[in-house]
């Protein structure tokens, strides 16, 4: 069966610092990998997806990067944090799996605090 | 573009009771499909059920039920026999066929009155 992991749980750092979290998949292969936000009581906003190992789409114009170096595995990265990248980041997953390529399948979460 | 609508932002219901929260999205699309989600206390979204818009049938997975009203543009989830661990907040989403991005709503928060 598929599983999806989210590195750390829960994160408290301060404005400026670099960021990186990690989203790892297994039990597939090849899945589309997609990195949301979302603020305190709002909706989810996509960040980044990506469809395979280098291939990086953004959805939104920030100073949040996110690379894809082996094809199980997404991570999220930042230069400078900001107080407005504060919120909570998941990680998720789709493609050959227990439904059907069209439907995604979310990790934990990272929950994280910017000072 | 496909814009979800959930126009209850709360919602409460008694423990064994059925509630029904409502869905609207707009698309010009035939081919799409939808799905509810479930986030509870965790965090964790959790795919309650999912619903391809060339079906007429509506989707059901044990307590929970769609109505699908293709025409309407409606999407909403019953529950039935509502129990403690259905509260969260639940969140309808759409997902267009030409593409894997999904769109969606703003959620609403179901509570379970004991």
């Amino acid at each position: 069966s598929q599983t999806i992991h989210q590195w750390p749980a829960t994160l408290v750092q301060p404005v400026g610092s670099p960021l990186s979290l990690e989203c790892t998949v297994e039990g597939t292969s090849n899945p589309n990998l997609y990195w949301y936000r979302q603020a305190a009581g709002r909706g989810l906003q996509l960040l980044f997806y990506s469809v395979g190992i280098g291939q990086i789409s953004s959805e939104v114009p920030q100073n949040l990067s996110a690379s894809r170096p082996q094809d199980r595995q997404f991570i999220l990265s930042s230069k400078k944090l900001l107080l407005s990248d504060s919120g909570f980041y998941l990680c998720a997953w789709s493609g050959l799996g227990r439904l059907a390529a069209d439907t995604q399948y979310f990790g934990p979460g990272t929950r994280l605090t910017v000072l | 573009a496909q814009t979800v609508t959930q126009s209850q932002p709360e919602m409460s219901v008694q423990e064994a009771e059925t509630v029904t929260l409502s869905c609207t999205y707009d698309t010009s699309e035939s081919d799409y499909y939808l799905f509810w989600y479930k986030q509870p206390p965790s965090r964790q979204m959790i795919l309650v059920i999912r619903q391809e818009a060339y079906k007429q049938q509506n989707a059901t997975e044990n307590r929970f039920s769609v109505n699908f009203q293709k025409a309407a543009k409606s999407f909403s989830l019953k529950i039935s026999d509502s129990q403690l661990g259905d509260a969260a907040m639940y969140f309808c989403a759409y997902r267009s066929g030409r593409d894997d991005k999904i769109i969606f709503g703003k959620g609403t928060r179901l509570h379970i009155l004991p």
